[in-house]
C-alpha cells in the first residue's frame, strides 16, 4: 500500500512561471518530509525538507508547504528554470520506529524554455 | 570528497541466477541503506545497515539480503532472480543512523535487468 502518493506523473511549465508539485500521505505517524530531485542516470539528490512542527520552509526558489490536517504537502519552484527539469520525489519519515523513508512514485517536471 | 559509489552500473542476469551489488559509502559514513526503484512503485526501502548490523528491513522476500563490512562498505544479494527484480537499485549513505538529522546521500544506482 502506497503511503506517499504523487498523483501527477508529469507536469510541464513555462520557464519563469511557478511549478507546483503535490504529494499526499496517509500515515499520521509521518513527522518529517523531504523532496528529492533526480536526473537520469544519477541518484536522487536532496532538495528541501520540512518538519511537521512547521507549515512552510523556504530555500531560495524552493518552498515546501505542509498541510497536516489534509495530509498534503507541495513543492513550489519560483521562477522555474530549464535546469529544474527532472523527476521530483516526495518522501516521508515516521515519528517512531525505523529511520527509512517512504517515497512517492515521482513527478516528472519539464520546464519549457 | 568522493560520493557514494555503486558498482556495477549496469547488469544483465538470467532468471534464476543470483546477483551481488556493491556500495561504498562516503568516507566516514557508517549507515548504508538500500532502495529499489521501479516505474510503478517509486523507491522502496530494502534494508539499512549500521556498524555491520542490519537495523531495519523493508517488505521484501528473503531472496533479498545484504551485509556490511567493517569499512562500512555494503553489498546486497538477490538470489533466484525473477523478471520482476529488474529495477534500479540505489544505495544511500548517512553519517549515522537517523534520517531526520543526518540525511542521505544517494549513489547513482545499479541498473539490473533480468531476462
Amino acid at each position: 500500500d502506497q503511503q506517499v502518493k504523487q498523483n501527477s506523473p508529469s507536469l510541464s511549465v513555462q520557464e519563469g512561471r511557478i511549478s507546483i508539485l503535490n504529494c499526499d500521505y496517509t500515515n499520521s505517524m509521518f513527522d518529517y518530509f523531504l523532496w528529492y530531485k533526480k536526473y537520469p542516470a544519477e541518484g536522487p539528490t536532496f532538495l528541501i525538507s520540512i518538519s511537521s512542527i512547521k507549515d512552510k520552509n523556504e530555500d531560495g526558489r524552493f518552498t515546501v508547504f505542509l498541510n497536516k490536517s489534509a495530509k498534503h504537502l507541495s513543492l513550489h519552484i519560483v521562477p522555474s528554470q530549464p535546469g529544474d527539469s527532472a523527476v521530483y520525489f516526495c518522501a516521508a519519515s515516521a515519528r517512531t520506529g525505523a529511520n527509512n523513508l517512504f517515497f512517492g512514485t515521482g513527478t516528472r517536471l519539464t520546464v519549457i524554455p | 570528497k568522493a560520493g557514494v559509489t555503486q558498482t556495477p552500473r549496469y547488469l544483465i542476469k538470467t532468471r534464476g541466477q543470483q546477483v551481488t551489488l556493491s556500495c561504498s559509502p562516503i568516507s566516514g559514513h557508517r549507515s548504508v541503506s538500500w532502495y529499489q526503484q521501479t516505474p510503478g512503485q517509486g523507491l522502496q526501502f530494502l534494508f539499512e545497515y549500521f556498524s555491520e548490523t542490519q537495523r531495519n528491513k523493508g517488505n521484501f522476500p528473503g531472496r533479498f539480503s545484504g551485509r556490511q563490512f567493517s569499512n562500512s562498505r555494503s553489498e546486497m544479494n538477490v538470489s533466484t532472480l525473477e523478471l520482476g527484480d529488474s529495477a534500479l537499485y540505489l544505495c544511500a549513505s548517512s553519517l549515522t543512523t537517523g534520517i531526520k538529522v543526518y540525511g542521505y546521500t544517494f549513489g547513482s544506482g545499479t541498473r539490473l535487468t533480468v531476462v
